[in-house]
């Protein structure tokens, strides 16, 4: 089975510049997650999508951050304008189902963002 | 509020145990256990629920204490490839997932 696929792996931009990561979870997963991982520290969730719905975006940046998942599949996080304060690794991860403790979450590589 | 994972490092020798431990400010529902190794995407290993029920893929151990809303993580007879950072996520009644800030373990031959 493939996992969660992420692209790019690793990303530089200057401080004001926009970025996109892309992501596509395991087939068939309906709720799909986006977390910010800042170096030294555990994963913060940025927005869930259960199918093409979102679930919850209570922490997203909604100024400069925005995700969209059109069709239910695959999804995208776009940061515009980024700051250095958003060098980090975002990380997608997928899970069959949206009850938590039920559903394991299955993770991506992740995108490591460096903002200069 | 994320929950606060302690010891924040343990080094360990092949066949040597350890315990890591989690704890949350809020009632819990449940608490999942993940393991990351450097570079590498966060790897699931269990999930505890209220009321013991238990779901892991590993032959790794944790207990959960609904009442002190503690989780307690056992590497037992610990072997090189245990070495990683290892992430609680706690679920409290906002149906949220909050990870600590991890505890890094590194098992030495």
């Amino acid at each position: 089975e493939a996992g969660v696929a992420q692209s790019p792996r690793y990303k530089i931009i200057e401080k004001r510049q926009s970025v996109a990561f892309w992501c596509n979870p395991i087939s068939g997963h309906a709720t799909l997650y986006w977390y910010q991982q800042i170096l030294g520290q555990g994963p913060k969730l940025l927005i869930q999508f259960q199918n093409n719905g979102v679930v919850d975006d209570s922490q997203l940046p909604k100024d400069r951050f925005s995700a969209e998942r059109l069709k239910g599949v695959d999804s995208t996080l776009k940061i515009q304008p980024a700051k250095l304060e958003d060098s980090a690794v975002y990380l997608c991860a997928s899970s069959l189902g949206k009850l938590l403790s039920y559903n394991e979450q299955f993770f991506g590589p992740g995108t490591r963002l460096t903002v200069l | 509020q994320q929950p606060v994972q302690s010891p924040q490092a343990v080094i360990l020798r092949e066949g040597e145990d350890a315990v890591i431990n989690c704890s949350s400010s809020k009632a819990l529902y449940s608490v999942h256990w993940y393991r990351q190794k450097h570079g590498e995407a966060p790897v699931f290993l269990m999930i505890l629920l209220k009321g013991g029920e238990q779901k892991g893929h590993e032959k790794i151990s944790a207990s959960f204490n609904e009442k002190k809303q503690q989780s307690s993580l056992y590497l037992t007879a610990s072997q090189l490839s245990y070495s990683g950072t290892y992430f609680c996520g706690t679920e409290g009644n906002d149906y949220k997932l909050s990870f600590g800030a991890g505890t890094t373990v590194t098992v030495r031959a």
